[in-house]
């Protein structure tokens, strides 16, 4: 029973493309978020929405679109991709309590390659 | 602005070897603390977390975690290393919606 899966979980394609990665949680989080790791392993935040809510928009380009349909599904679109989005895109989910932030939990990752 | 360091990049201990990774933070309240895990090829795997009370947590595999208000830091600790301990190691801050990770840390598990 896996808990956040995302597909696919490899990516090639050209320079120009447009591509989407998609994720789903079944863990009942309200929150849901996507993070790109490069390749010095750094993990940075690039969106987060609560109850499919956008909540957390980092320095990110517009290229990149995410898109939840629903509390359980965390969609990232990617348009006119570029040398440099290639990376290991993971997505995560958890419960907020309180206001605050509880644990995460990952997907095992998509790695783009852009050619 | 909050952040997180980890000093040590690489680390190589040998099989049966205690362990120590550092992880030092910078925020202005009290921090959610965590330490994930990353095999090669493979998503973050949660550790052990540390949110309130006790300072020094226990996690799986064999890991514990000491907070230290005064040194701002949230070392990860292991008494004897497995060759399966062998992954890229993150600690993160929690605050309000946002995790900041460090730059991790590498473990090499000499036989």
């Amino acid at each position: 029973d896996t808990a956040v899966s995302q597909t696919p979980k490899y990516l090639v394609t050209q320079m120009g493309n447009d591509k989407s990665i998609k994720c789903e949680q079944n863990l009942g989080h309200d929150t849901m978020y996507w993070y790109k790791q490069d390749s010095k392993k750094f993990l940075k935040i690039m969106f987060s929405y609560n109850n499919k809510e956008l909540i957390i928009n980092e320095t990110v380009p517009n290229r990149f679109s995410p898109k939840s349909p629903d509390k359980a599904h965390l969609n990232l679109h990617i348009n006119s991709l570029e040398l440099g989005d290639s990376a290991v895109y993971f997505c995560a989910s958890s419960q907020r309590t309180s206001g605050s932030i509880g644990e995460q939990f990952f997907g095992p990752g998509t790695r783009l390659t852009v050619l | 602005a909050q952040s997180v360091t980890q000093p040590d990049i690489h680390i190589t201990v040998s099989e049966g070897a205690s362990l120590e990774l550092r992880c030092n933070y910078s925020y202005g309240a009290t921090p959610y603390l965590f330490w994930y895990v990353q095999s090669p090829g493979q998503g973050l795997q949660l550790l052990l977390k540390y949110f309130s009370g006790d300072t020094l947590v226990q996690g799986i595999k064999g890991f514990e975690a000491e907070f230290k208000r005064s040194q701002s830091s949230f070392n990860l600790r292991k008494p004897s290393v497995h060759w399966s301990d062998a992954a890229e190691y993150f600690c993160a801050v929690g605050h309000f919606n946002k995790f900041y990770f460090g730059s991790g840390t590498k473990l090499n598990v000499k036989p």
